[in-house]
């Protein structure tokens, strides 16, 4: 069965503080790995698709990086509006294009 | 372009009854999906619709059902309603082709008493 397990549930950084959530997922065969942002009440914004072990993906102050096992968003120097909750999902290749879930890191960045 | 619109925004329902949510995707994306969120967790995966057909279906009780209508806007249809159906509902579009990602609307918020 597939699984995806992010790490950790919650996190707090100072202003400039820089750190890395992590999603461990299983699945058989990987089409994608997404990240998401998603803000209190509001549905998940994209931010990036990973496709195969090796690849990175930048935007702004984030960076995406994957292996065969797992997945880290590094954010680097982050500012109070990237608080937020990041989610991490995983496409199968067998799976049409339904997106599996993990719970999600609450990052929480104060000035 | 607009993104995914998603009504009505919140919803209150008495158990028992029934509730419809609607969903129009991007201009262009012919593929919905719709998931359930639950406070505290990730997205669900509850239903995949493609060209008005259903494609894929994820755990969820036969009370829960969908179509997609020729204009590829869709709807959610949730019967009997339990408490445990509280969640907020969220629809996500898809291009068609290679591109796997997929674009969600702002949710409906339902409560269930």
């Amino acid at each position: 069965e597939d699984q995806v397990t992010q790490s950790p549930e919650a996190l707090r950084l100072q202003e400039g503080e820089s750190s890395s959530l992590n999603c461990s997922y299983t699945v058989s065969g990987l089409r994608g790995l997404f990240w998401y942002r998603q803000d209190p009440g509001k549905g998940p914004e994209f931010l990036f698709t990973l496709y195969s072990a090796g690849e990175e993906k930048e935007k702004e102050r984030l960076k995406a990086t994957l292996t065969k096992k797992e997945s880290f968003l590094h954010i680097t120097a982050p500012k109070p509006e990237d608080s937020a909750t990041y989610l991490c999902a995983v496409q199968a290749a067998d799976s049409g294009y339904a997106l599996n879930f993990g719970k999600g890191t609450s990052l929480l960045v104060t000035p | 372009d607009a993104g995914v619109t998603q009504s009505p925004t919140h919803l209150i329902k008495t158990r028992g009854q029934q509730v419809t949510l609607r969903c129009s995707p991007i201009s262009g994306h012919k593929s919905v999906s719709w998931y359930q969120q639950v406070l505290g967790q990730g997205p669900q995966f509850i239903f995949q619709y493609y060209e008005k057909e259903e494609r894929g279906r994820g755990n969820f009780p036969d009370r829960f059902s969908a179509r997609q209508f020729p204009n590829y806007s869709s709807e959610l249809n949730v019967n009997a309603l339990l408490l445990g159906d509280s969640a907020l509902y969220l629809c996500a579009s898809k291009r068609t082709g290679e591109s796997y990602e997929q674009y969600f609307g702002p949710g409906t918020r339902l409560t269930v008493t």
